[in-house]
């Protein structure tokens, strides 16, 4: 398994909700990048932070904000939960550029 | 941005046989191509990857070729054993390291 860690497991919210998601990189890596996973599809891009600023962005809404931390940690929040952000969220570490990205376990976020 | 589209999304082979799965990508700057596997439950694990300045790479049963000019790349995996039964992800990467991922491949292996 990778060092990479994320809490909560599980999370089941209501529309409209907020919500905050952890991450912590692995050894050594000062990227890490957020991915939502719905059911049956491939990861999708949300953004990247390196050495605490955005780095790049995917297809999301501002309601999907994040921060690193100087640790490199890092947290994704999203805002005005609706119905169809239910879905894995996986965050991955890695050194900067193009390179072997190491996926945590992923939250898993219901919202009802 | 970039699109990275992938096929088949099912592919089902006899244990023993080989088994192909072929993405391409949309821009032409993207220069890091990795495979990734993930089982039911699982966080997606790196099977193997190659860089654009390589056309070929091979680590035992499974190989990853690039054809930069065309922009596809492919996954091959022979004498296919039940375990790599799996749900398998292409991506594309640039120089920032912001990875696009196809759809997936679900690959089942029966004995």
């Amino acid at each position: 398994e990778t060092g990479v860690t994320q809490s909560p497991t599980h999370l089941i919210k209501t529309r409209g909700q907020q919500v905050t998601l952890r991450c912590s990189s692995q050894s050594g890596h000062n990227t890490v990048s957020w991915y939502q996973q719905a059911l049956g599809q491939g990861p999708q891009f949300i953004f990247q932070y390196y050495r605490e600023e955005e780095n790049g962005r995917g297809n999301f809404p501002p309601r999907f904000s994040g921060l690193q931390f100087p640790n490199y940690s890092s947290e994704l929040n999203v805002n005005a939960l609706e119905l169809d952000d239910s879905a894995l969220y996986l965050c991955a570490s890695s050194p900067e550029g193009p390179n072997e990205q190491f996926f945590g376990p992923g939250t898993r976020l219901t919202v009802l | 941005g970039e699109n990275v589209e992938q096929h088949p999304s099912t592919l089902s082979v006899q244990e023993g046989d080989s088994a192909v799965i072929k993405c391409t990508y949309s821009d032409s700057a993207s220069n890091y191509f990795p495979w990734y596997k993930q089982e039911l439950g699982k966080r997606p694990q790196l099977i193997i990857d190659i860089r654009s300045n390589v056309g070929e790479k091979k680590d035992q049963r499974i190989a990853v070729t690039l054809n930069k000019t065309a922009k596809h790349f492919s996954l091959h995996i022979t004498e296919t054993q039940p375990e790599d039964s799996a749900v398998y992800f292409c991506a594309a990467s640039k120089v920032l390291g912001d990875m696009r991922f196809g759809a997936g491949t679900r690959l089942t292996v029966k004995p």
